[in-house]
């Protein structure tokens, strides 16, 4: 059974960066992409960036210059991370396996 | 980037009522292999998305018969046959033709 799920800080203050990691299983990071995708409360889904089966990465124009997305392999786990973050990075972080399965996502809130 | 566009907003219904929700791009979103990669969700309040259809016209697992997708190049329609309770939430599209991938603003399906 495939399942994604998110884990990262609550809250993160402004211009930190943000860590979260996405652990799956019924697959492998090897086999299938995985993407990052956010919202903000009350708003629409923002595509963050991936990660290739390959390894390799593609990011949000907007976002690329603070963002890096990465794996362990052997733990079968992606990462997101996103440096000077600002309040409008707050929002539910969501991974998603091949544009299909997604992960119940993670609140993350930038506030001081 | 690409731009999606999707129209309507809002949509009132009816139980049991068709409806379609349009998806239009700013380019075309055939790739050079032929391929059209152009997906829908639903995400009904508190949940995270669902995969509704992908690359155009294919039904999600467990996806109910009642959804369809069809298009080409820059247009895109979902088509809702027979609104059900369970069906009320947001709708999106995405595009996966163009790296940065990006979604529509969403539709939300209300009960009228």
């Amino acid at each position: 059974q495939v399942r994604l799920k998110e884990s990262g800080p609550r809250l993160v203050q402004p211009s930190q960066t943000l860590s979260v990691t996405c652990t799956v299983s019924g697959f492998s990071v090897t086999s299938y992409h995985v993407s990052w995708v956010r919202q903000p409360p009350g708003k629409g889904l923002e595509w963050v960036g991936a990660i290739w089966k390959g390894g390799s990465t593609d990011y949000n124009s907007a976002l690329k210059s603070r963002l890096s997305i990465s794996r362990d392999t052997s733990k079968n786990q992606v990462f997101l991370k996103m440096n000077s973050l600002q309040t409008d990075d707050t929002g539910t972080y969501y991974c998603v396996k091949g544009f299909a399965y997604w992960g119940q996502g993670t609140l993350v809130t930038v506030s001081s | 980037d690409v731009v999606l566009t999707q129209t309507p907003s809002t949509l009132s219904a009816t139980i049991g009522q068709s409806v379609s929700i349009s998806c239009r791009s700013s380019q075309s979103l055939l790739d050079s292999a032929g391929n059209t990669y152009l997906y829908w969700y639903l995400q009904r309040p508190g949940q995270s998305p669902q995969l509704l259809i992908y690359l155009v016209s294919n039904l999600g697992s467990g996806v109910p018969n009642r959804f369809s997708g069809s298009g080409s190049g820059t247009d895109f329609t979902l088509k809702i046959s027979g609104v059900e309770a369970e069906d009320l939430g947001v709708y999106y599209c995405m595009q996966a033709t163009h790296a940065p991938y990006t979604f529509g603003a969403g539709t939300k399906l209300e009960l009228k």
